[in-house]
């Protein structure tokens, strides 16, 4: 069964104090792993798609990053627009364009 | 370019009615998917359709939940009868296939 596992749960930063989410998955053949935003009350924004490992996309101050078991969402000098649910999702080879989601990480950046 | 469009954006209904909650696609994506959030499980894909077939419906929950796609610019979610525990947020997304989906805003639905 494909699985996706994210870390951590919360993390609070202060304006300007990079850091990274973790997002660890399993899954009989990567397709593609996803990374979203989501704020509350809105549904979830797509950021990356990351295809292959060693592959890495950037966006404004979000950087992913793919190896074959994890994918890194990297975060330089954060602001605290920034703050979000970030959502990291796997589509297998197999079983089409279904999606797999993890918990997600809460992210907080304090002025 | 409208988005993904659902209708209502909230719903309280008594335990036992008919609950039915509304998709509009992105004109032109032909895969549309129905997704639940809660806080203890996440996001969790209930069902999806390719043009307008169900391709994977094994996320629905029990035989009160159906969905429907008539056509490539609308799909329901149905449940019936509702229960307490089917309270959770949403969503619907369409796609284009191999691309990434683009969600709705959701309906929160809280059965009383």
């Amino acid at each position: 069964e494909d699985q996706v596992t994210q870390s951590p749960e919360a993390l609070r930063l202060q304006e300007g104090e990079s850091s990274s989410l973790n997002c660890s998955y399993t899954v009989s053949g990567l397709r593609g792993l996803f990374w979203y935003r989501q704020d509350p009350g809105k549904g979830p924004e797509f950021l990356f798609t990351l295809y292959s490992a060693g592959e890495e996309k950037e966006k404004e101050r979000l950087k992913a990053t793919l190896t074959k078991k994890e994918s890194f969402l990297h975060i330089t000098a954060p602001k605290p627009e920034d703050s979000a649910t970030y959502l990291c999702a796997v589509q297998a080879l197999k079983g089409a364009q279904k999606l797999v989601f993890g918990q997600g990480t809460r992210l907080t950046i304090n002025p | 370019d409208a988005g993904v469009i659902q209708s209502p954006r909230h719903e309280v209904t008594e335990m036992g009615q008919e609950v039915t909650l509304r998709c509009k696609p992105i004109s032109g994506h032909n895969s549309l998917f129905w997704y639940r959030q809660t806080m203890m499980r996440g996001l969790e894909l209930l069902i999806y359709f390719n043009n307008n077939v169900p391709i994977d419906d094994s996320g629905m929950p029990e035989d009160r939940f159906s969905a429907k796609m008539p056509n490539a610019s609308f799909s329901t979610l149905k449940i019936q009868p509702s229960e307490p525990r089917d309270s959770a947020v949403y969503f619907c997304a369409s796609s284009l296939t191999d691309r990434g989906y683009t969600f709705g805003s959701g309906t929160r639905l809280t059965v009383v």
